[in-house]
């Protein structure tokens, strides 16, 4: 079955020390990979996609196909990127972009 | 632009009551989801629309009903509200991108309900 796992729940790190959230899934085919944001007060919006290959707000994250990672990183936390993330893969357009999400990751960054 | 609009943000119900929570989406996209949020259980994809005139089921459908009444407008009903009920609700929309990709979900800015 498909799945995304983020197995953090709450991840505390020092402002300017890198950052990594994790993420696994399983699915059978080919996935379309994402990471949305939620910071305090605001609604889900998407940070980026593994396929557009794309470095948004100083994160990256590359698609891993042998280990069906999807790992979100960042080189230096800043305080501003306090939030919730949430990994979630699209099964595509099987009719409609059906999309699985992980339970989540709370990131906070301490001063 | 208001992208996607949801109303109600908040609602208090009573165990048996029913209501109907509205989503509009301004942006002409075909596809359209509601999801339910729950703490260490991430978002949950209760019903969805891949277009305008179709819906189906998703993970979590027991005790709800749908409508995509146009294009625009994709409504979720609560027929008779349990406290297992309560939850944050987001509606998104979503459409194709260049060469059938996904461009990835826009969300309202959810409702939280409590039914007591």
């Amino acid at each position: 079955a498909q799945r995304v796992t983020q197995p953090e729940k709450l991840l505390s790190v020092f402002k300017g020390a890198p950052v990594e959230l994790k993420c696994n899934y399983s699915y059978s085919g080919s996935p379309e990979l994402f990471w949305y944001v939620q910071y305090s007060r605001q609604r889900l919006q998407l940070l980026l996609r593994h396929i557009s290959r794309e470095s948004i707000k100083g994160f990256t994250a590359d698609l891993n196909k042998g280990e069906t990672s999807f790992h979100l990183k960042k080189p230096f936390a800043q305080e501003e990127d306090s939030a919730m993330y949430y990994c979630a893969l699209s099964e595509g357009n099987t009719g409609g972009f059906k999309t699985i999400f992980g339970a989540g990751t709370r990131l906070f960054v301490k001063a | 632009n208001a992208g996607v609009t949801q109303t109600p943000k908040f609602q208090v119900l009573k165990t048996g009551q029913s209501m109907t929570l509205q989503c509009a989406q301004d942006m002409n996209h075909n596809s359209m989801y509601w999801y339910r949020q729950d703490p260490g259980m991430g978002l949950r994809l209760i019903y969805y629309s891949a277009s305008e005139g179709t819906t189906d089921k998703g993970e979590v459908p027991n005790g709800y009903n749908v409508s995509r009444l146009n294009k625009r407008e994709f409504s979720l009903r609560l027929e008779s509200a349990a406290p297992s009920q309560t939850s944050v609700y987001f509606c998104a929309s979503s459409d194709l991108g260049h060469q059938g990709t996904n461009y990835g979900y826009t969300f309202g800015s959810g409702t939280r309900l409590t039914v007591v």
